[in-house]
C-alpha cells in the first residue's frame, strides 16, 4: 500500500530556473512530512520538513507546500543549481508515530 | 558533523547464508531505525527500536530478520539465511527526540547486500 506517492520519477530543469517536485498522500492522519536529497552511493539527507499545522516552510531557495485538503505536498527549489541534482523522496510520519513513509522518489537534473 | 555509520559498504553472500549488518548511530540519538531500497524501489521501513526494543516494525520484517544493540552503541541487522530477493541497499537511521520534538532521520550511507 503506497500511502506516499511521487508520479514524477524524473524531472529536468535548467539552471537558474525553479524545480518544483510533487508529493501526494493517501493518509490523513500524517501530521508531520519531510523531504530529503539523496546522490548515489550516499543515504538520503534531509532537506526540509513541515508540520501539518502549516502550509509553508521556507528554507534558503528551499520552500516546502503543503495543501492538506488536496493532500499534497511540494518542494519548491530557486534557483535550481548544478549541485541539486539528485533523487528527492518525500516522506511522512505521524507525530505520534516512529514509523516515516517514504515516496518512489524524483530524479531532478539541472542542466547548466 | 555527528554522522551514522554503516558497515559493511558492500556484502556479497550465498543464499542460505546468514549476514549482519552493522551502524553506529550518532551518540544522543535514542531512536534506531533500518530501512532498504531494492534497486529502482522506494526506500522501505523495516524497523524502528527504542528503549531496547522494537517499537514498530513492517511486514517485511519476518522471522528471518532481529535487530540489537548488543553494546549501547552499535545497532546490528541479522538476516537469517538470506533469499535473492533480500538484495538491496539497508540503511540505518537514527533520530533523536523530545517530547513535541518531531526529529528528523539521518542516515548512514547504506550497505549493499548482494545475494547469489
Amino acid at each position: 500500500d503506497q500511502q506516499v506517492k511521487q508520479n514524477s520519477p524524473s524531472l529536468s530543469v535548467q539552471e537558474g530556473r525553479i524545480s518544483i517536485l510533487n508529493c501526494d498522500y493517501t493518509n490523513s492522519m500524517f501530521d508531520y512530512f519531510l523531504w530529503y536529497k539523496k546522490y548515489p552511493a550516499e543515504g538520503p539527507t534531509f532537506l526540509i520538513s513541515i508540520s501539518s499545522i502549516k502550509d509553508k516552510n521556507e528554507d534558503g531557495r528551499f520552500t516546502v507546500f503543503l495543501n492538506k485538503s488536496a493532500k499534497h505536498l511540494s518542494l519548491h527549489i530557486v534557483p535550481s543549481q548544478p549541485g541539486d541534482s539528485a533523487v528527492y523522496f518525500c516522506a511522512a510520519r505521524y507525530l505520534t508515530g516512529n514509523q516515516f513513509y517514504f515516496g518512489t522518489g524524483t530524479s531532478l537534473t539541472v542542466i547548466p | 558533523e555527528p554522522e551514522v555509520t554503516q558497515t559493511p559498504s558492500h556484502q556479497v553472500t550465498q543464499m542460505g547464508q546468514e549476514v549482519i549488518l552493522r551502524c553506529v548511530p550518532i551518540s544522543n540519538h535514542l531512536y534506531f531505525y533500518w530501512y532498504r531500497q531494492i534497486l529502482g524501489q522506494k526506500v522501505e521501513f523495516l524497523v524502528s527500536f527504542y528503549n531496547n526494543e522494537i517499537s514498530e516494525k513492517s511486514e517485511i520484517f519476518d522471522d528471518q530478520f532481529s535487530v540489537e544493540r548488543p553494546d549501547g552503541s552499535n545497532f546490528t541487522l541479522k538476516i537469517r539465511s538470506t533469499k535473492l530477493e533480500d538484495s538491496a541497499m539497508y540503511f540505518c537511521a537514527s533520530r533523536w527526540t523530545l517530547e513535541g520534538n518531531t526529529g528528523e532521520l539521518f542516515f548512514g550511507e547504506g550497505s549493499r547486500l548482494t545475494v547469489l
